[in-house]
């Protein structure tokens, strides 16, 4: 299957900083998602990414297409106590009936 | 809030035994996949039912198998279960078709753990 690494692996920041973490493919993506999984939840989807060099913001949040189709990017600006979770990048199979997770990132907010 | 519920949300069996999972979608949402999650990764892809068949599988042995009724509600059983088995499984909802894909709905998950 496809090989989706997210990194940093973790992160603990201080509330009110901005944090950057990206996922990167050994395949091209048609599709990029980024969600958050809060602890004993499923996943949330947070952005969407439909086109190359797309950038698409939710709030604070904003996620970048990489032009190669094999990177994406996802920054949070002014870091909040519920930001704190695992967030997943994802894209989905040719045929889209499966999508492919990352291995996460975990961020920890220290008020 | 999802609108996916799934049940039960934790269960303990043993080696050898059978589990069933079960999930019910949102109104609408024709289209189930479940996922397993092992502690400290991302979920990995089971299999997905649509009109009640399964329409695509991921790298999981046959005694991984499901169901898909009517209501578009659905089942997935694990026989003859291994301690590699203990997982959290979510189920995720989808309509079909879409013009776009990604927006998956999860449930919670069952935590399940083989002893």
């Amino acid at each position: 299957g496809q090989q989706l690494n997210q990194s940093p692996q973790s992160m603990f920041i201080q509330e009110g900083e901005d944090v950057s973490m990206n996922c990167t493919s050994s395949s091209i993506f048609n599709t990029w998602l980024w969600y958050k999984q809060d602890p004993g939840e499923g996943p949330v989807l947070l952005i969407a990414l439909y086109k190359a060099g797309e950038l698409t913001s939710n709030g604070r949040l904003t996620a970048q297409f990489g032009i190669t189709r094999k990177d994406s990017f996802l920054n949070i600006s002014a870091s909040i106590p519920s930001d704190v979770g695992i967030y997943f990048c994802a894209g989905p199979s040719n045929t889209g009936n499966q999508f492919y997770f990352g291995t996460g990132t975990s961020l920890t907010v220290i008020p | 809030e999802t609108g996916v519920t799934q049940s039960p949300t934790h269960l303990i069996k043993t080696r050898g035994q059978q589990v069933t999972l079960r999930c019910s979608s949102q109104s609408g949402h024709n289209t189930v996949s479940w996922y397993q999650q092992a502690l400290g990764q991302g979920p990995q892809f089971i299999f997905q039912y649509y009109r009640e068949e399964e329409n695509g599988r991921g790298n999981f042995p046959p005694r991984f198998s499901g169901l898909q009724f009517p209501n578009y509600s659905s089942e997935l059983n694990v026989n003859a279960l291994e301690l590699d088995d203990s997982a959290l499984y979510l189920c995720a909802t989808q309509i079909r078709p879409t013009r776009n894909t990604g927006e998956l709905f999860f449930g919670e998950g069952s935590r399940l753990t083989v002893l």
